[in-house]
């Protein structure tokens, strides 16, 4: 099955600067790659996706890009600001018109520091 | 609409107790799938479902059953619980199944068990 690797588990950066998350996926058949933000006690919620046809993805301060060659894909966060604070989830999927679920990464702790 | 909901919010069991978690969602979506969270793990994967009468298994299936009567909801049971299962379960949903236009799975509040 497939396995999903995220870096680092702990991010402290502060207010206004950059955040980068990684993460590494082991099925080259993988072909849907979602973010997902979780504040303490609250539900997992998406935040961006992408897919294996597309390098990158932005949406305001978020972007995503994917390589497929190194199978490995990324977050990044400019002007963080302190309601960043959260943990995020990088996950992947198995494409091929089956239905199982996510993989997820096993999260990284993003702290702003004021 | 109310999105997905999940009942109870808490649960405290004794070990070899049986007990169902519920989730419902009014989105009309397809996918329904449970995952449990604990603490350093991410989100594992139960049990999934693609339709009303489908059901299959997903990474951790062992000690969970599942049913799909109707495409609203998306029953997880614990046949006879242990301290092992004490965790965070999520129900999410999805409009379709994947590889389709929209893939975004949408998670319910969850349901904090704690098996003693």
């Amino acid at each position: 099955g497939e396995n999903v690797e995220q870096h680092p588990s702990t991010l402290s950066v502060q207010e206004g600067d950059s955040a980068v998350i990684k993460c590494t996926y082991s099925d080259s058949a993988s072909n849907y790659f979602p973010w997902y933000k979780q504040e303490l006690g609250k539900r997992p919620q998406l935040i961006i996706d992408i897919r294996s046809n597309v390098g990158e993805k932005k949406d305001q301060r978020i972007a995503v890009t994917l390589n497929k060659t190194a199978k490995h894909f990324s977050l990044h966060i400019t002007e963080t600001q302190p309601e960043d604070s959260a943990v995020y989830f990088c996950a992947a999927r198995i494409g091929g018109g089956g239905a199982d679920g996510l993989t997820f990464g096993k999260g990284t702790h993003l702290i702003i520091q004021p | 609409n109310a999105g997905v909901t999940q009942t109870p919010k808490f649960q405290v069991l004794k070990t070899g107790q049986s007990m169902t978690l519920q989730c419902a969602q009014d989105m009309n979506h397809e996918y329904m799938s449970w995952y449990r969270q604990d603490p350093g793990m991410g989100l594992r994967l139960i049990h999934y479902s693609v339709g009303a009468g489908i059901t299959d298994q997903g990474e951790v299936p062992n000690g969970y059953n599942v049913s799909r009567s109707t495409t609203e909801d998306f029953p997880l049971r614990l046949l006879s619980a242990a301290p092992s299962q004490t965790s965070v379960y999520f129900c999410a949903s999805s409009f379709g199944t994947f590889g389709g236009a929209v893939d975004e799975q949408f998670f319910g509040p969850g349901t904090r068990l704690t098996v003693l």
